[in-house]
């Protein structure tokens, strides 16, 4: 069965830095594309950023774009996000998917002051 | 984008009820479509993927149906442990997005 565990996650200022992580196991995690998926407080899922297997094509949310980071390691089987110039509305629980197929259980990020 | 737009928002049912959820695309697609349930403090499960096939393990009181911009999800049988939160997704385009929920309570 696929496992995918998530963390990194935490409280952290306006404007802060994140980085999250997701290390994958119980499947061929080189050849899966791979996403991360958020729901902030009260409010639905929403798709944020997903990465080729071989890392060189990614796609973001416009909400994400030029402040958030998607990358992976294969070596790893590891999952990022590099989260920069954070805002309150970040808020979210952030999970880790291997293709849309599975998610994990998620890491909470809290943006306040 | 392509905005997904779910019906209803909540509904209530008794358990062994026929319930459909529906999800309208601004955009039309062949297949690229799927449905989650989600419990609160639990990961989202996809259900249906492709419109209308099954997820290995997942029982058949649910199906999946549509194309072009109309989908459909059908519990035939409302079990105790389909109370939940049930949302649907494209990834025929970028960005791939999510309806904003449907949940389903007890009556």
């Amino acid at each position: 069965e696929v496992q995918l565990v998530e963390s990194g996650g935490g409280l952290v200022q306006p404007g802060g830095s994140l980085r999250l992580s997701c290390v994958a196991s119980r499947f061929d995690f080189n050849n899966y594309w791979m996403d991360w998926v958020r729901q902030a407080p009260g409010k639905g899922l929403e798709w944020v950023a997903n990465i080729r297997p071989d890392g060189n094509e990614k796609y973001y949310v416009d909400s994400v774009k030029g402040r958030f980071t998607i990358s992976r390691d294969n070596s790893k089987n590891s999952l990022y996000l590099q989260m920069n110039s954070l805002r309150a509305e970040d808020t979210a629980v952030y999970y880790c998917s291997a293709r849309l197929d599975v998610l994990g259980q998620g890491t909470t990020v809290t943006v306040a002051s | 984008d392509i905005h997904l737009t779910q019906s209803p928002s909540s509904l209530s049912a008794s358990v062994g009820d026929r319930v459909t959820i529906a999800c309208r695309a601004s955009q039309g697609m062949r297949y690229e479509f799927a449905w989650y349930q989600h419990k609160s403090g639990k990961a989202p499960k996809r259900l249906i993927y492709d419109a209308s096939t099954l997820e290995s393990g997942v029982p058949s009181r649910f199906s999946g149906s549509g194309s072009g911009t109309e989908f459909t999800l059908t519990i035939s049988s409302l079990q105790p442990e389909d109370f939940a939160t049930y949302y649907c997704l494209q990834y025929n385009s970028y960005p791939r997005t999510f309806g904003q929920g449907t949940k389903v309570e007890m009556k």
